[in-house]
């Protein structure tokens, strides 16, 4: 599978807990895009990085979240003293300037349960 | 204000029929909008975008700036194309996608 990946697909932990997501984006993507998916709403975007510069964060973001590219190839979203609220499917999306357009392709998703 | 509004949580129709999930956008640049679907049990991957101006799968969607609508039609549908749809619009600079709250279609035999 060619595709964005995620690791883990699942993650329950107790709050106040660290927690560390991982995203392997499509080969030679240079974009990558972290979204946070609650319960009957649609993706909203947190954060963006082009190589392995994060070039927008959203205020949703807020300091207990942080997000790395090392190198710009896989990224990890880490969210510290985790609350019920952190509680959502996290999506990982890349994408590269083919066509002249910026599709983005959508990983599997990390979902998130804070006990 | 940067918004996707898509008024119907639930869309159900019978085989065959045709079908139209609305969207609206609030947005002061000028607007592209892609139409993202979700089959059960799937990742969620793009249907469509506006500035293809193509038909996938019998889906077509227009971009209407003056009602400021990006509706997505099919003439007749089928039992496949039961899955959750979202309407999203992409923001120039920061590259963001901002998703619509979706609408979960229901295709009956």
């Amino acid at each position: 599978d060619t595709g964005v990946s995620q690791d883990p697909r699942h993650k329950i932990t107790k709050r106040g807990q660290n927690v560390t997501f991982r995203c392997d984006p499509i080969s030679e993507h240079n974009r990558l895009y972290w979204y946070r998916q609650t319960l009957g709403q649609g993706p909203e975007f947190l954060t963006y990085f082009q190589n392995e510069a994060q070039l927008e964060k959203s205020r949703l973001l807020s300091d207990r979240f942080s997000a790395e590219r090392p190198k710009g190839s896989f990224s990890t979203l880490e969210i510290q003293r985790t609350e019920q609220g952190d509680s959502a499917m996290y999506l990982c999306a890349s994408s590269s300037p083919q066509g002249g357009t910026y599709e983005q392709y959508f990983g599997p998703g990390t979902r998130l349960t804070v006990t | 204000a940067q918004r996707v509004t898509q008024p119907e949580k639930l869309l159900s129709v019978f085989k065959g029929a045709p079908v139209e999930l609305k969207c609206n956008y609030s947005y002061s640049g000028s607007p592209e909008l892609f139409w993202y679907v979700q089959y059960s049990r799937q990742r969620l991957q793009l249907l469509l975008r506006h500035i293809s101006r193509e038909s996938i799968k019998g889906f077509t969607a227009d971009l209407n700036k003056g009602e400021t609508s990006f509706h997505l039609k099919k003439p007749f549908a089928q039992e496949e194309d039961s899955a959750m749809y979202y309407c999203a619009l992409l923001i120039q600079g920061a590259q963001k996608l901002v998703f619509g709250q979706g609408t979960r279609l229901t295709i009956n035999p």
